[in-house]
């Protein structure tokens, strides 16, 4: 695609639930990086994948957060259980090579009540 | 750790005035240093990206130059406009791998 793509861009959860958030990388982009972006706050780094394999899961805050890229291509962000200080915007960025130029999403805002 | 500040945390100007905004990094060992525009509720936009090999970058009104040595970046924007009010945030990866450490970044507003 064009860019890189998310989805949703908004969701609204309450405390508990579980929400999968959905990232679209450019296509042939091998890498591919989610963050997490508090408000006021630079992106903070959660997980890394090189083409399906998670290469980085280092930076995901509890084992609440999973993410997954099974066909090297889309990968999904799921987060269980969801609580209050989950709330921030997810961004998904991809690579064409892990040292290259990186692109991001639009990001995808989750607030949880 | 790779620690990265940017400074100022925000700027306000008039436009056409030119300015610098300000990164400096805590561990050298980089291959290279991003910039990014963010507008908000907006994703990021890369600016420039310099490799370590180079001093620096240029794409239209923007120049970032890179001193490795001395763990800084500078990002010079030349006539600014309103058009450019956004968030700047600097990027470098972490020592030995891939993932990047972002600053906080410089809220910009240029004012017509």
């Amino acid at each position: 695609g064009a860019g890189v793509s998310q989805s949703p861009r908004y969701k609204v959860a309450k405390r508990g639930q579980d929400v999968a958030l959905r990232c679209d990388p450019i296509s042939g982009h091998v890498s591919l990086f989610w963050y997490q972006q508090a408000l006021g706050q630079g992106p903070e780094f959660l997980t890394y994948f090189q083409n399906e394999a998670q290469l980085d899961k280092s930076g995901l805050p509890s084992d609440r957060f999973f993410a997954e890229r099974p066909e090297g291509s889309v990968s999904t962000l799921k987060i269980q259980r969801t609580q209050q200080e989950d709330s921030a915007v997810y961004l998904c960025a991809s690579s064409r090579t892990i040292t290259g130029e990186l692109f991001f999403g639009e990001g995808s805002r989750l607030t949880v009540l | 750790k790779q620690e990265v500040t940017q400074i100022p945390a925000a700027l306000s100007v008039p436009e056409g005035e030119n300015l610098v905004l300000n990164c400096s990094f805590t561990d050298s060992a980089i291959y290279n240093l991003q910039w990014f525009r963010q507008d908000p509720g907006k994703g990021l936009t890369s600016l420039l990206l310099i490799q370590s090999s180079q001093r620096e970058q240029t794409s239209g009104r923007l120049n970032a130059s890179l001193d490795k040595s001395s763990g800084r970046s500078t990002l010079y924007i030349a006539a600014s406009q309103p058009g450019d009010s956004a968030t700047y945030l600097c990027a470098v990866p972490n020592s030995g791998y891939s993932t990047l450490t972002f600053g906080k970044g410089t809220m910009l507003l240029v004012s017509p």
